[in-house]
């Protein structure tokens, strides 16, 4: 079955800092991924995503995040976090095989330190 | 941008009662989902809706679910006698084939 894993539940940064969110997925072809974040109580706001081609991949505010099929993971990445980072981030893995539903990971919530 | 607009944004129904959620999902999308998000739980799959009718379903979406798209513009999901279980967060999504969904602000759903 499709999983998909985000091993933290919280991260705190302090504002600046570099961020890294961790994803690994479990997929029985060949995944599209997704990166969502989520301030409270608004909706999914798409920050990047991964077809083909290069493994690493720009987004938006800054964001890029690199897919490693050896290590089934898509990690995403923030050199220089900003206090306004601070939301739940959700991975999220698709496939045109599997009716390109999500399946989403529980989310990491980020909270930033000044 | 255009973007995906549900309504209403929150939603309070006695527990039996139908409740109808509503989304207009981007213009020129062909794909249509709803999922939900249970307090502190993860964003689920309910349903994907194509060409007219329903392409994928979730065990989630069990009989007391039902999609429509009554018209041209809006894509609604129907829960046919709420449960308490129900309670959540529905959000709409829409997509052009296998590109992104782009996700609505989302329906909150209070069954009491």
């Amino acid at each position: 079955a499709q999983s998909v894993t985000q091993p933290d539940i919280h991260i705190t940064v302090s504002e600046g800092a570099s961020l890294e969110l961790r994803c690994n997925y479990s997929y029985g072809a060949t995944p599209y991924l997704f990166w969502y974040v989520q301030s409270p109580g608004q909706g999914l706001q798409l920050l990047l995503k991964y077809f083909s081609g290069d493994t690493l991949v720009q987004g938006i505010k800054g964001f890029e995040a690199e897919f490693k099929r050896s290590q089934s993971s898509f990690n995403l990445r923030k050199p220089s976090v900003h206090w306004s980072d601070a939301a739940e981030y959700f991975c999220a893995v698709g496939a045109k095989e599997y009716g390109n539903k999500l399946v989403f990971g529980a989310g990491t919530i980020l909270r930033v330190k000044s | 941008e255009p973007e995906v607009t549900q309504t209403p944004s929150h939603q309070v129904t006695q527990m039996g009662q139908e409740v109808i959620l509503r989304c207009v999902p981007i213009s020129n999308h062909l794909y249509f989902y709803w999922y939900r998000q249970i307090l502190g739980q993860k964003v689920e799959f309910l349903v994907s809706f194509y060409n007219n009718e329903i392409s994928e379903k979730s065990e989630i979406f069990d009989d007391q679910f039902s999609v429509e798209r009554p018209d041209g513009s809006n894509f609604t999901l129907k829960i046919r006698s709420t449960k308490l279980e129900d309670s959540a967060m529905y959000f709409c999504a829409s997509s052009v084939d296998n590109q992104p969904q782009h996700f609505g602000d989302g329906t909150r759903l209070s069954i009491l």
